[in-house]
């Protein structure tokens, strides 16, 4: 099965809610890293975790990591119709060099 | 913007034909790596290259191949198209062959008739 699997699947809020997407993988992993992408376009890299580290915040993004439970949560505070799109965590792990392991996505739509 | 470019950014091929996708990384990654991304799916790593050599593979067949250049750019080639190989296809580039950040290109979107 899939590495890096996103909860939800999908999200639907009001602008100026917070999101909250979550993040589960099976290995020990190097870091972890979210990806945005808008429809049919590439993924924008949002922030990278390692696995030393336990939150990195950007903005208004949030990212926690718990390794422990091998979960991962990405939150956006405020959010923007421009918030709209999938979003991607993904893993790397130390003896696989920058290969990523990629989950489903969540699919966020933020509605004005 | 990324730094990461591809080309072509949309094309069509017919079954059986061949196709070769071009990536340009950002300047100074010597890691490069392409994924395949089918409509609705996340991206699944097709292989990596690291200082002009292949280094590691996804579930793949041989029919996809690639090279990295002197200068880090990049081609994956497919060969036998088939239907199922309608997605979009990602570069990605890096600095260093483990533990950075990750960058992706737009893409290119190709489609199998």
């Amino acid at each position: 099965s899939q590495q890096g699997e996103e909860d939800p699947q999908a999200l639907s809020i009001q602008e100026g809610e917070n999101a909250t997407m979550n993040c589960s993988y099976k290995t020990s992993i190097n870091n972890l890293q979210w990806y945005r992408q808008n429809s049919g376009r590439g993924l924008v890299h949002l922030i990278l975790i390692r696995s030393n580290e336990r939150e990195k915040h950007s903005g208004r993004l949030r990212v926690t990591l718990d390794t422990s439970k091998k979960s991962s949560s990405l939150l956006i505070t405020a959010s923007r119709a421009a918030d709209t799109a999938s979003y991607f965590c993904a893993e790397t792990i130390e003896t696989s060099g920058s290969r990523l392991t990629f989950g489903e996505g969540t699919q966020l739509t933020v509605n004005p | 913007e990324t730094g990461v470019t591809q080309s072509p950014t949309h094309l069509i091929k017919t079954r059986g034909q061949q196709v070769t996708l071009r990536c340009s990384s950002q300047s100074g990654h010597n890691t490069v790596s392409w994924y395949q991304q089918a409509l609705g799916q996340g991206p699944q790593f097709i292989f990596q290259y690291y200082r002009e050599e292949e280094n590691g593979r996804g579930n793949f067949p041989p029919r996809f191949s690639g090279l990295q250049f002197p200068n880090y750019s990049s081609e994956l080639n497919v060969n036998a198209l088939e239907l199922d190989d309608s997605a979009l296809y990602l570069c990605a580039s890096s600095l260093g062959f483990t533990g950075n950040t990750i960058y992706f290109g737009e893409g290119s979107w190709l489609t199998v008739v």
